[in-house]
Protein backbone atom coordinates (compact mmCIF):
# COMPACT_ATOMS: atom_id res chain seq x y z
CA UNK A 1 0.00 0.00 0.00
CA UNK A 2 1.43 3.16 -1.11
CA UNK A 3 -0.87 5.68 0.80
CA UNK A 4 -2.50 6.76 -2.49
CA UNK A 5 -5.77 4.34 -2.58
CA UNK A 6 -7.57 3.91 -5.83
CA UNK A 7 -11.42 2.32 -6.33
CA UNK A 8 -12.61 0.59 -8.06
CA UNK A 9 -9.68 -1.29 -9.13
CA UNK A 10 -11.58 -2.51 -12.58
CA UNK A 11 -14.66 -1.19 -13.91
CA UNK A 12 -16.82 -2.19 -16.82
CA UNK A 13 -18.74 0.71 -18.51
CA UNK A 14 -20.87 1.18 -21.40
CA UNK A 15 -21.01 4.55 -23.26
CA UNK A 16 -24.22 5.59 -22.00
CA UNK A 17 -23.44 4.83 -18.33
CA UNK A 18 -22.32 7.20 -15.75
CA UNK A 19 -19.48 6.40 -13.34
CA UNK A 20 -16.91 7.91 -11.12
CA UNK A 21 -13.46 7.22 -9.90
CA UNK A 22 -12.07 7.52 -6.37
CA UNK A 23 -8.57 8.44 -5.26
CA UNK A 24 -7.86 9.06 -1.22
CA UNK A 25 -4.51 9.91 -0.43
CA UNK A 26 -2.88 9.77 3.42
CA UNK A 27 0.21 11.13 3.32
CA UNK A 28 -0.78 15.07 3.88
CA UNK A 29 -0.41 16.38 0.48
CA UNK A 30 -1.38 19.15 -0.52
CA UNK A 31 -1.25 18.27 -4.70
CA UNK A 32 -3.30 15.69 -6.26
CA UNK A 33 -3.25 14.70 -10.26
CA UNK A 34 -4.88 11.95 -12.80
CA UNK A 35 -2.76 10.89 -15.70
CA UNK A 36 -4.53 8.25 -18.25
CA UNK A 37 -2.25 5.58 -19.39
CA UNK A 38 -3.24 4.31 -22.74
CA UNK A 39 -1.22 1.11 -24.34
CA UNK A 40 1.79 1.64 -25.85
CA UNK A 41 1.46 5.93 -25.19
CA UNK A 42 3.41 7.61 -22.79
CA UNK A 43 1.72 8.64 -19.57
CA UNK A 44 -0.96 11.91 -20.12
CA UNK A 45 -1.53 14.40 -17.49
CA UNK A 46 -5.11 15.23 -17.26
CA UNK A 47 -6.10 17.32 -14.27
CA UNK A 48 -3.82 18.77 -11.47
CA UNK A 49 -5.09 20.07 -7.98
CA UNK A 50 -3.13 21.95 -5.87
CA UNK A 51 -4.80 23.24 -2.20
CA UNK A 52 -8.21 21.72 -3.77
CA UNK A 53 -8.19 24.34 -6.51
CA UNK A 54 -7.99 22.97 -10.13
CA UNK A 55 -4.54 24.27 -11.63
CA UNK A 56 -4.16 22.38 -14.90
CA UNK A 57 -6.61 20.72 -17.34
CA UNK A 58 -4.92 19.33 -20.46
CA UNK A 59 -7.43 19.66 -23.30
CA UNK A 60 -9.33 16.82 -21.34
CA UNK A 61 -12.51 16.46 -23.20
CA UNK A 62 -15.88 17.45 -20.88
CA UNK A 63 -16.90 13.53 -20.53
CA UNK A 64 -13.90 13.58 -18.12
CA UNK A 65 -15.50 15.77 -15.37
CA UNK A 66 -12.78 15.84 -11.52
CA UNK A 67 -13.80 17.38 -8.01
CA UNK A 68 -11.62 17.87 -5.51
CA UNK A 69 -13.73 18.03 -2.70
CA UNK A 70 -10.53 18.35 0.13
CA UNK A 71 -7.17 18.02 0.19
CA UNK A 72 -7.29 13.97 0.70
CA UNK A 73 -9.98 13.16 -1.85
CA UNK A 74 -9.89 13.03 -5.80
CA UNK A 75 -12.96 11.86 -8.20
CA UNK A 76 -13.01 11.38 -11.71
CA UNK A 77 -16.19 11.43 -12.75
CA UNK A 78 -17.33 9.69 -15.87
CA UNK A 79 -20.36 9.94 -18.97
CA UNK A 80 -21.00 9.10 -22.05
CA UNK A 81 -17.29 7.28 -22.69
CA UNK A 82 -15.40 6.18 -25.95
CA UNK A 83 -14.39 2.42 -26.58
CA UNK A 84 -10.74 4.90 -26.73
CA UNK A 85 -11.08 6.24 -23.20
CA UNK A 86 -10.26 2.59 -22.33
CA UNK A 87 -7.26 3.01 -20.10
CA UNK A 88 -5.68 2.10 -16.74
CA UNK A 89 -6.43 5.92 -14.92
CA UNK A 90 -3.64 7.02 -12.15
CA UNK A 91 -4.28 8.92 -9.56
CA UNK A 92 -1.00 10.51 -7.98
CA UNK A 93 -0.49 12.95 -5.01
CA UNK A 94 2.45 15.16 -3.92
CA UNK A 95 3.78 17.73 -1.13
CA UNK A 96 3.93 20.90 -3.36
CA UNK A 97 6.65 23.15 -1.46
CA UNK A 98 6.33 26.20 -4.34
CA UNK A 99 9.86 26.08 -5.14
CA UNK A 100 13.02 23.84 -4.25
CA UNK A 101 13.22 20.55 -3.75
CA UNK A 102 10.46 17.88 -5.18
CA UNK A 103 10.11 14.71 -3.79
CA UNK A 104 8.45 13.44 -6.65
CA UNK A 105 4.88 11.81 -6.74
CA UNK A 106 3.04 8.92 -4.85
CA UNK A 107 0.76 7.05 -7.80
CA UNK A 108 -1.87 4.57 -6.27
CA UNK A 109 -2.75 0.97 -8.68
CA UNK A 110 -4.65 2.79 -10.65
CA UNK A 111 -8.15 1.56 -11.91
CA UNK A 112 -8.75 -0.29 -14.96
CA UNK A 113 -11.39 1.32 -17.52
CA UNK A 114 -13.05 -0.63 -20.30
CA UNK A 115 -15.68 0.71 -22.06
CA UNK A 116 -17.73 -1.04 -24.20
CA UNK B 1 10.18 23.16 -21.13
CA UNK B 2 12.22 20.06 -19.70
CA UNK B 3 11.82 16.76 -21.10
CA UNK B 4 13.09 13.29 -21.24
CA UNK B 5 14.06 10.91 -23.71
CA UNK B 6 14.40 6.92 -22.90
CA UNK B 7 16.75 5.08 -25.15
CA UNK B 8 15.49 1.85 -25.55
CA UNK B 9 11.57 0.99 -25.46
CA UNK B 10 12.43 -2.62 -24.85
CA UNK B 11 15.51 -4.05 -23.08
CA UNK B 12 16.14 -8.07 -23.08
CA UNK B 13 18.39 -9.46 -20.60
CA UNK B 14 19.20 -13.06 -18.59
CA UNK B 15 18.81 -13.39 -15.21
CA UNK B 16 22.31 -13.07 -13.33
CA UNK B 17 23.71 -10.47 -15.78
CA UNK B 18 23.84 -6.30 -15.85
CA UNK B 19 21.16 -4.01 -16.15
CA UNK B 20 21.18 -0.84 -17.74
CA UNK B 21 18.19 1.84 -19.11
CA UNK B 22 19.43 4.88 -20.66
CA UNK B 23 17.51 7.90 -20.29
CA UNK B 24 18.71 11.46 -21.51
CA UNK B 25 17.12 14.82 -20.08
CA UNK B 26 16.66 18.02 -21.26
CA UNK B 27 16.48 20.86 -18.74
CA UNK B 28 16.64 24.34 -18.36
CA UNK B 29 17.62 24.69 -14.58
CA UNK B 30 18.77 22.39 -12.09
CA UNK B 31 16.21 19.17 -12.63
CA UNK B 32 15.03 16.78 -10.17
CA UNK B 33 15.63 13.42 -11.37
CA UNK B 34 13.24 10.14 -10.72
CA UNK B 35 13.09 6.35 -12.13
CA UNK B 36 9.85 4.68 -11.43
CA UNK B 37 8.51 1.16 -12.09
CA UNK B 38 5.46 -0.24 -13.09
CA UNK B 39 4.94 -4.11 -12.71
CA UNK B 40 2.07 -5.31 -14.97
CA UNK B 41 -1.50 -3.85 -13.77
CA UNK B 42 0.37 -1.96 -11.12
CA UNK B 43 0.66 1.09 -10.23
CA UNK B 44 3.73 3.60 -10.91
CA UNK B 45 6.71 2.80 -7.70
CA UNK B 46 9.36 5.31 -6.86
CA UNK B 47 12.71 3.23 -7.54
CA UNK B 48 14.75 6.27 -7.04
CA UNK B 49 14.82 10.49 -7.35
CA UNK B 50 18.08 12.79 -7.51
CA UNK B 51 17.46 15.96 -6.01
CA UNK B 52 20.77 17.71 -6.20
CA UNK B 53 22.73 16.35 -3.42
CA UNK B 54 25.24 12.98 -4.36
CA UNK B 55 25.13 12.42 -8.21
CA UNK B 56 24.99 8.50 -7.29
CA UNK B 57 21.91 7.70 -6.42
CA UNK B 58 20.93 4.06 -4.84
CA UNK B 59 17.09 3.09 -4.97
CA UNK B 60 15.46 -0.21 -3.73
CA UNK B 61 15.88 -3.54 -4.91
CA UNK B 62 19.63 -2.73 -5.88
CA UNK B 63 19.19 -0.37 -8.57
CA UNK B 64 21.26 3.07 -8.84
CA UNK B 65 21.55 5.84 -11.11
CA UNK B 66 24.42 8.36 -11.86
CA UNK B 67 23.40 11.80 -12.79
CA UNK B 68 25.62 12.99 -15.36
CA UNK B 69 25.16 16.61 -16.07
CA UNK B 70 28.04 16.72 -18.68
CA UNK B 71 25.49 14.18 -20.53
CA UNK B 72 22.87 14.96 -19.52
CA UNK B 73 22.07 11.85 -18.79
CA UNK B 74 20.16 9.75 -15.87
CA UNK B 75 20.91 6.26 -16.44
CA UNK B 76 19.65 3.23 -14.50
CA UNK B 77 21.29 0.17 -13.72
CA UNK B 78 21.72 -3.15 -11.79
CA UNK B 79 24.78 -5.67 -11.35
CA UNK B 80 22.70 -8.35 -11.43
CA UNK B 81 19.11 -8.79 -12.87
CA UNK B 82 16.59 -11.08 -11.09
CA UNK B 83 13.13 -12.61 -12.78
CA UNK B 84 11.33 -9.90 -10.43
CA UNK B 85 12.77 -7.14 -12.03
CA UNK B 86 10.57 -7.68 -15.08
CA UNK B 87 8.86 -4.33 -15.44
CA UNK B 88 8.53 -1.11 -17.29
CA UNK B 89 10.70 1.66 -15.76
CA UNK B 90 9.98 5.33 -15.93
CA UNK B 91 12.28 8.24 -16.08
CA UNK B 92 11.15 11.50 -15.55
CA UNK B 93 12.42 14.89 -14.92
CA UNK B 94 10.83 17.40 -13.02
CA UNK B 95 10.93 21.48 -12.28
CA UNK B 96 9.13 23.05 -9.76
CA UNK B 97 7.31 20.18 -9.23
CA UNK B 98 6.23 19.82 -13.04
CA UNK B 99 6.89 16.24 -14.02
CA UNK B 100 7.49 15.35 -17.13
CA UNK B 101 7.70 11.12 -18.13
CA UNK B 102 9.48 9.01 -20.58
CA UNK B 103 7.97 6.55 -22.98
CA UNK B 104 8.82 3.97 -20.79
CA UNK B 105 11.17 1.17 -21.37
CA UNK B 106 10.14 -2.39 -20.81
CA UNK B 107 12.99 -5.08 -19.39
CA UNK B 108 12.47 -8.41 -19.70
CA UNK B 109 14.44 -10.91 -17.71
CA UNK B 110 15.22 -14.26 -19.31
CA UNK B 111 16.05 -17.92 -17.32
Amino acid sequence: ETGVTQTPRHLVMGMTNKKSLKCEQHLGHNAMYWYKQSAKKPLELMFVYNFKEQTENNSVPSRFSPECPNSSHLFLHLHTLQPEDSALYLCASSQEGGQGDNYGYTFGSGTRLTVV
Amino acid sequence: AQSVTQLDSHVSVSEGTPVLLRCNYSSSYSPSLFWYVQHPNKGLQLLLKYTSAATLVKGINGFEAEFKKSETSFHLTKPSAHMSDAAEYFCVVSEWNDMRFGAGTRLTVKP
